[in-house]
């Protein structure tokens, strides 16, 4: 079974400062996508950003990257120029072509002004 | 935010109640899902649905019960509950049930089983 782990459940960041979330995940499957989630404290998730396995080059979504080192099996998230308002919970996710999802525990980012 | 609604957002019920949980999306997809969130724990895919048709149990039990009578909307029925099944409830939706795809979650329905 896939399973995905996060191994800070807290962090903080000075706002203006760059922050990295970490997530290590296992599988045997070779296709597959990663995706990091925001959930906000109003608690409904969103979207932060998504990865192709069999794409080498990292993504990126203005502010938030990934490094993504598909050997090692980690897909960290790199945060530039925190804001408050991306105080959230983040959840670090894997689903493989035979449709099984795995969702981390989640780290809790908190931006200090 | 409006694109999935849930309702109630919260729900105090009994073991021995029978309650249901209503989702809808407002996207025009064709895949719905029920997570399970629990503190400190990774979130819980529990059912999927595609074009209606239920393709994903992850082994929950049969207190809980999904109906998806089309693809707009998606119900879980709750039966004889334990104090264990308190959690956020997620609904989520996505274009077509492809691994690639962006799920779009719905606010949660916060329940506790006394």
């Amino acid at each position: 079974a896939q399973t995905v782990t996060q191994s800070q459940p807290e962090m903080s960041v000075q706002e203006a400062e760059t922050v990295t979330l970490s997530c290590t995940y296992d599988t045997s499957e070779s296709d597959y996508y990663l995706f990091w989630y925001k959930q906000p404290p109003s608690r409904q998730m969103i979207l932060v950003i998504r990865q192709e396995a069999y794409k080498q080059q990292n993504a990126t979504e203005n502010r938030f990257s990934v490094n993504f080192q598909k050997a090692a099996k980690s897909f960290s998230l790199k945060i530039s120029d925190s804001q408050l308002g991306d105080a959230a919970m983040y959840f670090c996710a894997h689903w493989s072509n035979n449709n099984d999802m795995r969702f981390g525990a989640g780290t809790r980012l908190t931006v200090k002004p | 935010e409006t694109g999935v609604t849930q309702t109630p957002r919260h729900l105090v019920m009994g073991m021995t109640n029978k309650k249901s949980l209503k989702c809808e999306q407002h996207l025009g997809h064709n895949a719905m899902y029920w997570y399970k969130q629990s503190a400190k724990k990774p979130l819980e895919l529990m059912f999927v649905y595609n074009f209606k048709e239920q393709t994903e149990n992850n082994s929950v039990p049969s207190r809980f019960s999904p109906e998806c009578p089309n693809s707009s909307h998606l119900f879980l029925h709750l039966h004889t509950l334990q104090p264990e099944d308190s959690a956020l409830y997620l609904c989520a939706s996505s274009q077509s049930g492809g691994y690639q795809e962006t799920q779009y979650f719905g606010p949660g329905t916060r329940l506790l089983v006394l």
